[in-house]
């Protein structure tokens, strides 16, 4: 079955600590992967993906994430945590050959506190 | 450029009454997918639409939800009758594809509380 697994429902780290949200993927095909990030009331936004070529891939707000074939995992990370990345954090995994297929397969999400 | 529409922001409705969310997808873009969001059972893709026609609608929890895209630029989600179950917040979110995914653009939800 298709699935994505977020290990961690909640995470809380000091400002100024690093960081990395875990997310493990179990797909029968090559995939696709992203993960979003949710702020307080607002909607999804994109911070980084990996379709192919180097397994780590920068995003946006300084993350990066490393898709690690042998483990099915494509653990996000960012070296030192700021207090605006308080936020939901979801990791999500699409068919390499989409064709008409669009649809992702989302994690249920790991939400990030920061202490000051 | 404006980026995903949705209205309203909030609905508060009592169980039994017609729900109507609306979303303008941003110009350009010809994919169209609503998802729901809630606390047990994470975000949801209910539905999308590619250049208008649905292609995927098996996340429809039932027949009490239906959804429609007559063009390019606007789309429905009704919820007829609603129940208190399906309280949560709703996304639309729009893409442009080519041969591969693109950044699904979400918008800033409708929360709908059915009483």
């Amino acid at each position: 079955a298709q699935s994505v697994t977020q290990p961690d429902i909640h995470i809380t780290v000091s400002e100024g600590a690093s960081l990395e949200l875990r997310c493990n993927y179990s797909y029968g095909a090559t995939p696709y992967l992203f993960w979003y990030v949710q702020s307080p009331g607002q909607g999804l936004q994109l911070l980084l993906k990996y379709f192919s070529g180097d397994t780590l891939v920068q995003g946006i707000k300084g993350f990066e994430a490393e898709f690690k074939r042998s483990q099915s995992s494509f653990n996000l990370r960012k070296p030192s945590v700021h207090w605006s990345d308080a936020a939901e954090y979801f990791c999500a995994v699409g068919p390499s050959n989409a064709g008409n297929n669009r649809k992702l397969i989302w994690g249920l999400g790991t939400s990030l506190a920061v202490n000051p | 450029d404006a980026g995903v529409i949705q209205s309203p922001r909030h609905e508060v409705t009592e169980m039994g009454q017609e729900v109507t969310l609306r979303c303008k997808p941003i110009s350009g873009h010809n994919s169209l997918f609503w998802y729901r969001q809630t606390m047990m059972r994470g975000l949801e893709l209910l539905i999308y639409f590619n250049n208008n026609v649905p292609i995927d609608d098996s996340g429809m929890p039932e027949d009490r939800f239906s959804a429609k895209m007559p063009n390019a630029s606007f789309s429905t989600l009704k919820i007829q009758p609603s129940e208190p179950r399906d309280s949560a917040v709703y996304f639309c979110a729009s893409s442009k594809d080519r041969e591969a995914y693109n950044e699904q653009f979400f918008g800033p939800g409708t929360r709908l509380t059915v009483l």
